[in-house]
């Protein structure tokens, strides 16, 4: 079984309309990500998670929303999807360790969203 | 401000030659630099890191070199695979500063037979 799990993996949806991409993780890491990529512009970060009470805003959260309902799952919401908001979306997983923090990630395997 | 660069967006290498993607930073704080490989339909997966406190680190068919004063690093791939042939993704951390990752906007390698 994958260790970081995406819900959706593909989504077509209309203007307008809430969407919510849900991640879970089995690898136990307190630390969670959500990234969007984009043709030519790489992957851009929209919110990251240190632990289940901290929440914070990347490069481009403007008009995207997370919960971190619990340390496995992180969500993401489009309050109000609209075309420019279609791309693939990853979520990602860390690890802090004592005395080291590498911040390998650890990827899911992307939501392609669409939105017409 | 893009604090990691990544100023080829492709290239083009053939098989069995070497392949050498390149990453500049802006930022001196930043003491550990990771590549990410990237396959169509599927998230990056890590591929080799290395720490400030070196200026190579080599794992198999891939070497990482570090040049801290001209903020340079760069991945060598020798000999180049079909199968290498994916978006690569440059990235570095200022490890105290308990800040995210920052990417680079990636390179397309393309291994030709």
């Amino acid at each position: 079984d994958a260790d970081v799990t995406q819900t959706p993996r593909n989504r077509i949806t209309k203007t307008g309309k809430r969407i919510m991409l849900e991640c879970s993780q089995t690898k136990g890491h307190d630390r969670m990500y959500w990234y969007r990529q984009d043709p030519g512009l790489g992957l851009r970060l929209i919110y990251y998670s240190f632990d289940v009470k901290d929440i914070n805003k990347g490069e481009i959260s403007d008009g995207y929303s997370v919960s971190r309902q619990a340390q496995a799952k992180f969500s993401l919401s489009l309050e109000s999807a609209i075309p420019n908001q279609t791309a693939l979306y990853f979520c990602a997983t860390s690890e802090r360790i004592q005395g080291l923090y590498t911040d390998t990630q650890y990827f899911g395997p992307g939501t392609r969203l669409t939105v017409l | 401000d893009q604090q990691v660069k990544q100023n080829s967006p492709s290239l083009s290498v053939q098989e069995g030659r070497i392949s050498i993607l390149n990453c500049d930073y802006t930022n001196s704080m930043f003491d550990y630099f990771l590549w990410y490989k990237k396959y169509p339909a599927e998230g990056p997966t890590f591929l080799i890191s290395i720490s400030s406190i070196k200026d190579k680190n080599e794992d198999g068919r891939f070497t990482v070199f570090l040049n801290k004063s001209a903020k340079h690093l760069s991945l060598h791939i020798v000999p180049s695979q079909p199968g290498d042939s994916a978006v690569y993704f440059c990235a570095a951390i200022f490890v105290v500063g308990n800040t995210p990752l920052v990417f680079g906007k990636g390179t397309r390698l393309s291994v030709i037979a």
